[in-house]
């Protein structure tokens, strides 16, 4: 079974410019998450999706980020414009619904704003 | 809410010694605790989870932990280390309902010293 893939691993682009980040959950798996992990912290959730409606978007700074998650299955998290504190690796994982199933990480998306 | 401590952030450890690592969880109904592992440049791995039953939970390379209700705690432990354990570790809770998805604490690194 393939595990959950992220694109790029890498990206460097300068303050103001847009970026988007991909990510292909496991199949099957309903619930999708983008998590933010800053250097040296534990991951710190973004937005949670079950299929495709965001269910818990709360933490997800509206202002320059979004994400859609069309047809319930692969994401995109955009931001426009990056600033440089945006510089951190966001996380993908994915579950089979319902609140005790283990969550599958991809192996994350390292940004550098310059 | 829910909420995750961990009390250290680093802990270094000489080989094939024992080693704890303490997780503090903060909720107000039931909860379900896991341990992720991150290697470097890597997304997270299950290590374990506590979802019901059993309070000491066994999980992979020889990690094992214990959840303590009265203490609200769910301390890592494995009895010899190796150096391939280097690494950071993750603890998670999601509760109740699992209205507000996974919360992890700033994570703990690690150290395994020859």
């Amino acid at each position: 079974e393939a595990g959950v893939v992220q694109s790029p691993r890498y990206k460097i682009i300068e303050k103001k410019q847009p970026v988007a980040f991909w990510c292909n959950p496991i199949s099957g798996h309903n619930t999708l998450y983008w998590y933010l992990q800053n250097l040296g912290q534990g991951p710190e959730l973004l937005i949670r999706y079950e299929n495709e409606e965001a269910v818990d978007d709360s933490q997800l700074p509206k202002d320059r980020f979004s994400a859609e998650r069309l047809k319930g299955v692969d994401s995109t998290l955009k931001i426009q414009p990056a600033e440089l504190g945006d510089s951190a690796v966001y996380l993908c994982a994915s579950s089979r619904s319902g609140v005790n199933t283990e969550a599958f990480f991809g192996q994350g998306t390292r940004l550098t704003v310059v | 809410a829910q909420s995750v401590t961990q009390l250290d952030s680093q802990v270094p450890v000489f080989e094939e010694a024992p080693v704890e690592l303490r997780c503090n969880y903060s909720s107000s109904v039931s909860v379900y605790l896991f341990w992720y592992v991150q290697y470097p440049n890597q997304g997270l791995q299950l290590l374990l989870k506590y979802l019901s039953g059993s309070t000491l939970v066994k999980g992979i390379n020889g990690f094992e932990a214990e959840f303590n209700k009265s203490q609200t705690s769910f301390h890592l432990r494995k009895p010899s280390v190796h150096i391939s354990d280097t690494a950071e570790y993750f603890c998670a809770v999601i509760s109740g309902g699992g209205a507000d998805g996974l919360t992890f604490g700033k994570g703990t690194h690690l150290i395994i010293q020859p």
